[in-house]
């Protein structure tokens, strides 16, 4: 059971705007930076958006994030076929003294 | 460009110890504001942290793994390693290798290929 909660599909089609959405606690997103990561079929995660709404060099801004009170969310507009793959949320838990995640949400683009 | 790179068995007993190393290259492991750890992912699940670990060999472990993990550092080999003792099928994931922090910021910033590490007899 992940202790940050995502929906465990999403779907769209070319051009749309996705969201995803990660819920979680006082412990940890309320109170600390929330991170998305990219991970395509056979590769290793890739950082999306860092500290809620940062993107890194390279990720189109097609990517976007927000946060409010204990959830954030992951934004993809101008949906194409490469985004097809499973995006999860990460955060600090300061109960944890460590990471936690979402399960995870597989995007298919239709 | 940093990368890393999980190395180990593919396949473990139950009861025995699981081992990994993690090869750190385009980067020093031994720069004092990096913490490096290792996440894993069982088949079906969630991705779960599991350590982390500072070039000093400074450690913190996920208190539902703390009796059985150990996290160490080689800064000769520019590597970390990972070792699972007394493992059960519940073992059974890929395990990724992780940069968690640099120059103060954490965001889990480069991630190994990850490997499978299958525990069975």
């Amino acid at each position: 059971q992940a202790v940050l909660t995502q929906p465990p599909s999403a779907s769209g089609t070319p051009g749309q705007r996705v969201t995803i959405s990660c819920s979680g606690s006082s412990f940890n997103i309320g109170t600390n930076s929330v991170h998305w990561y990219q991970r395509l079929p056979g590769t290793a995660p890739k950082l999306l958006i860092y500290t809620n709404t940062q993107g890194p060099s390279g990720v189109p801004d097609r990517f976007s994030g927000s946060k409010s009170g204990t959830s954030a969310s992951l934004a993809i507009s101008g949906l194409r076929s490469e985004d097809e793959a499973d995006y999860y949320c990460a955060a600090w838990d300061d109960t944890l003294s460590g990471w936690v995640f979402g399960g995870g949400t597989k995007l298919t683009v239709l | 460009q940093l990368q890393l790179q999980e190395s180990g068995p593919g396949l473990v007993k139950p009861s025995e110890t699981l081992s990994l190393t993690c090869t750190v290259s385009g980067g020093s492991i031994s720069s004092a504001s990096d913490y490096w750890g290792w996440i894993r992912q069982p088949p079906g699940k969630g991705l779960e942290w599991m350590g982390t670990i500072n070039f000093s060999g400074s450690s913190s472990y996920n208190p539902s793994l703390e009796s059985r993990v150990t996290i160490s550092v080689d800064r000769s080999k520019n590597q970390f390693s990972l070792k699972l003792s007394s493992v059960t099928a519940a073992d059974t994931a890929v395990y990724y290798c992780t940069r968690l922090c640099s120059g103060g910021v954490c965001r889990l910033d480069y991630w190994g290929q990850g490997t499978l590490v299958t525990v069975s007899s």
